[in-house]
């Protein structure tokens, strides 16, 4: 079963613009992680806040967690048509390090 | 080492015959993990090994469903008279300690199955 809940679906927007997408998820969690997937492609990680994190910053990502609303957004500053792919959050619940349970992620679409 | 290697990239079968897949992962690490994704769909846990133990099974592996990893490197995964259902990419990553530490969770480019 999926934990995370994304939304939106979809997302297009023109390059330059900004990108948000976000997560719910349902049970407590140690942390919470972004991936990136190009189309076909494998999973590539973008960041990982902890349960104790607020807001995290890398490059041009800012994620925030909402562990009182179980929730997490994403957001991609001056998009580019290479940040074009599906992007998941994953969280890890259970005893540390065990697995990672994956929403049903958001599609990104950075038209030039 | 240039990261996790899953072979075969893609794979078309017919349903009923028996695929296996390879995962090589990162040679420290320790743990590896296994994946399904279907279209459209996030990635869905199926098992994972810390070093050749198997130490979790996700209720989605069914008995037509086996995976090793016998000397604690690579792993297989083997589905036996598959169905049309089992069409999807299957993903192996690798951890020095537990996926959910983050960036040492390094995913392969997955074997996309397709069932005919």
């Amino acid at each position: 079963s999926q934990q995370g809940e994304e939304d939106p679906q979809a997302l297009s927007i023109q390059e330059g613009e900004n990108a948000t997408m976000n997560c719910s998820y349902k049970t407590s969690i140690n942390n919470l992680q972004w991936y990136r997937q190009n189309s076909g492609r494998g999973l590539v990680h973008l960041i990982l806040i902890r349960s104790n994190e607020r807001e995290k910053h890398s490059g041009r990502l800012r994620v925030t967690l909402d562990t009182s609303k179980k929730s997490s957004s994403l957001l991609i500053t001056a998009s580019r048509a290479a940040d074009t792919a599906s992007y998941f959050c994953a969280t890890d619940a259970g005893a540390a390090g065990n697995k990672l349970t994956f929403g049903g992620g958001t599609r990104v679409l950075v038209k030039p | 080492d240039t990261g996790v290697s899953q072979d075969p990239r893609h794979k078309i079968t017919k349903r009923g015959q028996n695929v296996t897949f390879r995962c090589d992962p990162i040679s420290e690490h320790n743990r590896l993990y296994w994946y399904r994704q279907t279209l459209g769909q996030g990635p869905e846990f199926l098992t994972y090994f810390q070093n050749e133990a198997q130490l979790e099974k996700s209720r989605l592996l069914s008995d037509r469903f086996s995976a090793e990893r016998p000397k604690g490197s690579f792993s297989t995964l083997e589905i036996q008279r598959t169905e049309q259902g089992d069409s999807a990419m299957y993903l192996c990553a690798s951890s020095l300690e537990g996926i959910a530490g983050g960036r040492n969770g390094i995913f392969g480019q997955g074997t996309r199955l397709t069932v005919v």
